[in-house]
């Protein structure tokens, strides 16, 4: 069955310190793989997408995640934590092929900045 | 990236009323999705839009339930029927418009059933 785990419901951080948000999916054929992030009251902004070749993506605000393919994750890293990035992050994993469809969204991880 | 905008953007409604969702989008797209964000939840999908056919709905949803429509390529609505404080949620639309199937959203709507 396809599926999205995100082992982390709620981490928290200090400003400036290093994050990490895990990642790990189930899919049948090779996937298409975003991180979202959504602000309290608002809807689900893009920040990063890995479809294929360099396994190490950017995205806006400072993000990059990894994907590891031996490992089936595909994990959101940001070196140092500003007290904006407090949000719900999620996971997806979508089709790579025609007809494009639905992504499957992980449960979210969300973040919280001490500072 | 599509630009997509949503009305109302929140609503409180009473048990056993219906609400429609319009979703809008700046662009021509193929595919467009509603999805149910409950309470502390993630994203689940309810029905895939295409533009004249009829929508296609996941498993638990119902076409009785939440009928939508695709009059062109830029516009879609769904409609909570017959509410019940169970369909309290955030109500969010999406186009699959990117060369790489991204996915961009909607505000959303934050429905309150009373």
């Amino acid at each position: 069955a396809q599926s999205v785990t995100q082992p982390d419901i709620h981490i928290t951080v200090s400003e400036g310190a290093s994050l990490e948000l895990r990642c790990n999916y189930s899919y049948g054929a090779t996937p298409y793989l975003f991180w979202y992030v959504q602000s309290p009251g608002q809807g689900l902004q893009l920040l990063l997408k890995y479809f294929s070749g360099d396994t190490l993506v950017q995205g806006i605000k400072g993000f990059e995640a990894e994907f590891k393919r031996s490992q089936s994750s595909f994990n959101l890293r940001k070196p140092s934590v500003h007290w904006s990035d407090a949000a719900e992050y999620f996971c997806a994993v979508g089709p790579n092929r025609a007809p494009r469809g639905n992504l499957i969204f992980g449960k979210g991880t969300k973040l919280s900045v001490k500072p | 990236s599509a630009v997509i905008s949503q009305k109302p953007s929140r609503d409180i409604c009473q048990r056993g009323t219906s609400l429609t969702i319009q979703c809008q989008v700046d662009s021509q797209v193929t595919m467009m999705f509603w999805y149910r964000q409950q309470p502390g939840q993630s994203l689940t999908l309810i029905a895939t839009a295409n533009q004249g056919s009829e929508a296609t709905y996941e498993s638990g949803f119902v076409i009785d339930k939440f009928p939508i429509s695709r009059p062109n390529l830029t516009f879609s609505t769904l409609t909570v029927s017959n509410m019940s404080p169970e369909d309290s949620s955030i109500y969010l639309c999406s186009t699959g418009s990117g060369s790489y199937n991204e996915q961009f959203f909607g505000p959303g709507t934050r429905l309150t059933v009373l």
